[in-house]
C-alpha cells in the first residue's frame, strides 16, 4: 500500500514548455486534489475531482488543466509553463476522513 | 463562507516546553477535523483526526481537542523537541462536496523549537 505517489519529484522547465504531473493513489479514494505551495505560504487548491471522469476548479486554476480518466490517477497539466508557476505541487486524496498527501513535486520554470 | 482560522501565525518556544495551537472554524455541515504536521519541503502528515462526537485525541506528545459547539480545536504539544519544528495545519472536512472538494485548510502555525 503506497498511499499517494507523485511523479516526478523534481523538474525544471523552460518558459513555454508543457508537462504533466501524475498523482496515483491506491486507497480507492473518491476525492483527489492538486495544490500548490509557494515559499512561506499555505496550500492553495488548483483543481480537484470528486470521482472518475469529473474535475472542478479550485482557488487558483488558471494555467492548469487536469484529467481523471481512472479513479486512481489524477493528472495535472501545464500547457505553457510560466515562471509564476514555479512552486511545490502537492497531490492529495480523500474518502471523507481527511486527506492523505503525496511528497510533492518541486517545479522550477526558468 | 466556510473558513478555518489558525493562531498564532508563528510561535517560538524553547526545547522541553509545552505549547498550544488554536484552530477556529465556521465549516458547516461539519464532518471531521484533522491536524497535520508539515516539515519544510515535505507533504503534510496527519497527526490526529476527530469527528463530531470526539472531544480529545492523543498521538504521543500531541493531544488535540475539539469543541463542536464553539467550533474550536486546539493542538497541545508536550515536552517539545527540536524535531517538532514545522508548520501545523488544521483542515476541516465538510460532510458533502462543497466548493473546495470538502476540505477547508487553515493557513497553518509555524512552530520553531529552539535549544
Amino acid at each position: 500500500n503506497a498511499g499517494v505517489t507523485q511523479t516526478p519529484k523534481f523538474r525544471v522547465l523552460k518558459t513555454g514548455q508543457s508537462m504533466t504531473l501524475l498523482c496515483a493513489q491506491d486507497m480507492n479514494h473518491e476525492y483527489m486534489y492538486w495544490y500548490r505551495q509557494d515559499p512561506g505560504m499555505g496550500l492553495r487548491l488548483i483543481h480537484y475531482s470528486v470521482g472518475e471522469g469529473t474535475t472542478a476548479k479550485g482557488e487558483v486554476p488558471d494555467g492548469y488543466n487536469v484529467s481523471r480518466l481512472k479513479k486512481q490517477n489524477f493528472l495535472l497539466g501545464l500547457e505553457s509553463a510560466a515562471p509564476s508557476q514555479t512552486s511545490v505541487y502537492f497531490c492529495a486524496s480523500n474518502k471523507g476522513f481527511g486527506a492523505f498527501f503525496g511528497q510533492g513535486t518541486r517545479l522550477t520554470v526558468v | 463562507k466556510n473558513q478555518v482560522e489558525q493562531s498564532p501565525q508563528s510561535l517560538i518556544i524553547l526545547e522541553g516546553k509545552n505549547c498550544t495551537l488554536q484552530c477556529n472554524y465556521t465549516v458547516s455541515p461539519f464532518s471531521n477535523l484533522r491536524w497535520y504536521k508539515q516539515d519544510t519541503g515535505r507533504g503534510p502528515v496527519s497527526l490526529t483526526i476527530m469527528t463530531f462526537s470526539e472531544n480529545t485525541k492523543s498521538n504521543g506528545r500531541y493531544t488535540a481537542t475539539l469543541d463542536a459547539d464553539t467550533k474550536q480545536s486546539s493542538l497541545h504539544i508536550t515536552a517539545s523537541q527540536l524535531s517538532d519544528s514545522a508548520s501545523y495545519i488544521c483542515v476541516v472536512s465538510e460532510r458533502y462536496g462543497g466548493s473546495q472538494g470538502n476540505l477547508i485548510f487553515g493557513k497553518g502555525t509555524k512552530l520553531s523549537v529552539k535549544p
